[in-house]
Order: C-alpha cells, then sequence, then structure tokens
C-alpha cells in the first residue's frame, strides 16, 4: 500500500529559526511529490511539485528538495505569516492522477 | 489570479437528505477532481473527471456519489443520502494536465446532522 509519512506533525519556532519538515514516502513508483501549505478551514494551496531525486524548487524563504525516499520542505528564517499546515503528497505509477496526502506538519512561528 | 471558487461555504443537512456541492475549476483546466478531509484527518481522494467522464474514483466514493458536469464551467459533486460520517470539507481541484499541480478551492464544510 501507499503510504506518505509526514515528521514532526507540530513543530514550533521562533521567528528567524531556520528548520526542515520531513516526507517520507513508500510508493510503487514515484511520478511526482507536491507540497502544500494549508490554512486553518481553508484548502490547500499549491506550492512545489518536485519529479525526479536531486530536483529542488525554491519561493521565498522555502525550499523543498527530493531524495528517493523522502523530500524535505526547508524554511530559512521563517516569519509568523508562514505559520501554517505545510502537506506533502504522492502522485503514484499506476494511480492516474490521484494524490496520496500525508497528514501534514503543523508548524508555528512565534514572534 | 484564477482559482477554483467552490459554493457553498458551509452547508447543513439532515441526515438521509441529498445534497450538491458545486464548484467552478479555472477556466482552461481540463482533470478536475473532489478531495475530502475529515476533521483532523489527512486530505482523501474522491474522484477525478476528465473529458466529461469519471477517470479514477476511490473506495469511499460508492454509489450514494455523483459528479456532473452540467455545462462548461460548472462541477458538481452529489451525496444522495447524507449519513454522519460524510461530514467534511469537501475540497474540488482543477489542473492543466495529468500529473501535474492540481489547484484547490477553499472548500464546502458539509455538516450531517
Amino acid at each position: 500500500e501507499d503510504q506518505v509519512t509526514q515528521s514532526p506533525e507540530a513543530l514550533r519556532l521562533q521567528e528567524g529559526e531556520s528548520s526542515s519538515l520531513n516526507c517520507s514516502y513508500t510508493v510503487s513508483g514515484l511520478r511526482g511529490l507536491f507540497w502544500y501549505r494549508q490554512d486553518p478551514g481553508k484548502g490547500p494551496e499549491f506550492l512545489f511539485t518536485l519529479y525526479s531525486a536531486g530536483e529542488e524548487k525554491e519561493k521565498e524563504r522555502l525550499k523543498a528538495t527530493l531524495t528517493k525516499k523522502e523530500s524535505f520542505l526547508h524554511i530559512t528564517a521563517p516569519k509568523p505569516e508562514d505559520s501554517a499546515t505545510y502537506l506533502c503528497a504522492a502522485l503514484v505509477e499506476g494511480s492516474g492522477s490521484r494524490l496520496t496526502f500525508g497528514e501534514g506538519t503543523q508548524l508555528t512561528v512565534n514572534p | 489570479e484564477p482559482e477554483v471558487t467552490q459554493t457553498p461555504s458551509h452547508q447543513v443537512t439532515q441526515m438521509g437528505q441529498e445534497v450538491i456541492l458545486r464548484c467552478v475549476p479555472i477556466s482552461n483546466h481540463l482533470y478536475f477532481y473532489w478531495y475530502r478531509q475529515i476533521l483532523g484527518q489527512k486530505v482523501e481522494f474522491l474522484v477525478s473527471f476528465y473529458n466529461n467522464e469519471i477517470s479514477e474514483k476511490s473506495e469511499i466514493f460508492d454509489d450514494q456519489f455523483s459528479v456532473e458536469r452540467p455545462d462548461g464551467s460548472n462541477f458538481t459533486l452529489k451525496i444522495r443520502s447524507t449519513k454522519l460520517e460524510d461530514s467534511a470539507m469537501y475540497f474540488c481541484a482543477s489542473g492543466r494536465r495529468v500529473g501535474t499541480e492540481a489547484f484547490f478551492g477553499q472548500g464546502t464544510r458539509l455538516t450531517v446532522v
């Protein structure tokens, strides 16, 4: 069974304190790895797509990386407005266009 | 910036009643999806729709559920006879091509009482 696991479940940082969120996947064949941001009561907001091991994508304070077993979302010098739940999702070989989501990491950045 | 819009934002319904959740996908997108998220749980795939037919559905998407694209802009999810366990946030999403990112709407919170 395809599985996507995120850690930690929750993370508290001080403003400016850099850290990384982990997304590990056990799937039959990865076609793409997606990162989303979700604010409370809202829909997931697309951040990045990664397709192959070694690929990196950056946007403002966020950088996503991909290996053959996991993906990391690095947050550099976070601000309070980066507080949200970060979701990763896998697109798997043979699963059409279905995304398999992880449970998410709830990030809180304190001023 | 184009976005996926969903209506209503919140719907309360009696158990056994039919509900229709509505979505307007991004206009040049060809692939449409419904996902749901039960409170405190992960986002789960329900169904994908392409070229006016279901292309894939999950085990959750049983005979109580149906989808339709009644015109060139709307995409709907119907739940025929709601159960308490159908209470969740329902998200519509759309994408340009299979295998690329899906863009999600803000969701409809369905509460079955």
